[in-house]
């Protein structure tokens, strides 16, 4: 079976300063890996995700992931933050060559950006 | 904006009796995933239908049930409504390796 673990429940942190959140994840097969962002009252947005290629993978507003085969990870970076990044982030894996929606997330990280 | 929308936003309903949440999809996207967050957890896979067909099912017992019709819209259907299935329902219709998801049906089992 697979699961996905995110290791930190709740992350705070200072405007312009660097942040990582982490996700490990099992699987017995391959897999595809993903990052959703939710802000509040409002449901899930693709931040990234990793299919094939190269392991780092970005986003347009500066998120950055990087697969880690050997260490089953997916941790989420961003060199600066603002306090608009403050929201709760999921992480999330499905099958290679699944049928596409069936993920299986992480219980989420809240990112708490502060001035 | 996903494209997926959900409704209603909220629903208040009581033990033990029956639900029915909407979604209706882009055109085109002829794979719609439904999935059950419970306060402070991440989403749990419910199903999937795929061309109106039942395409994956999570741990989910058979009181949740659901439709998916020719226009890209989508039922999720609940019976027997326990406490426990007070939870945000999301539904994500997928095309090209990328689901959207809409923003959720906030469900109140009282």
């Amino acid at each position: 079976a697979q699961s996905v673990t995110q290791l930190d429940s709740q992350v705070p942190v200072f405007e312009e300063a660097p942040v990582e959140l982490r996700c490990n994840y099992s699987s017995s097969v391959s897999v595809y890996l993903f990052w959703y962002v939710q802000y509040p009252n409002q449901g899930l947005q693709l931040l990234l995700k990793y299919l094939s290629g190269s392991t780092l993978v970005e986003s347009i507003n500066g998120f950055e992931a990087e697969f880690n085969k050997s260490q089953t990870s997916f941790h989420l970076r961003k060199p600066s933050v603002h306090i608009s990044d403050t929201a709760e982030y999921f992480c999330a894996v499905e099958n290679y060559g699944g049928s596409q929606g069936n993920l299986i997330f992480g219980k989420g990280t809240k990112l708490s950006v502060k001035p | 904006e996903t494209g997926v929308t959900q409704s209603p936003t909220h629903l208040i309903k009581t033990r033990g009796q029956q639900v029915t949440l909407r979604c209706s999809s882009q055109s085109g996207h002829n794979t719609v995933s439904w999935y059950q967050q419970a306060l402070g957890q991440g989403p749990q896979f419910i199903f999937q239908y795929y061309r109106e067909e039942e395409n994956g099912r999570g741990n989910f017992p058979p009181r949740f049930s659901g439709l998916q019709f020719p226009n890209y819209s989508s039922e999720l259907n609940v019976n027997a409504l326990e406490l426990d299935d007070s939870a945000l329902y999301l539904c994500a219709s997928s095309l090209g390796g990328k689901a959207f998801f809409g923003q959720g049906t906030r469900l109140t089992v009282v």
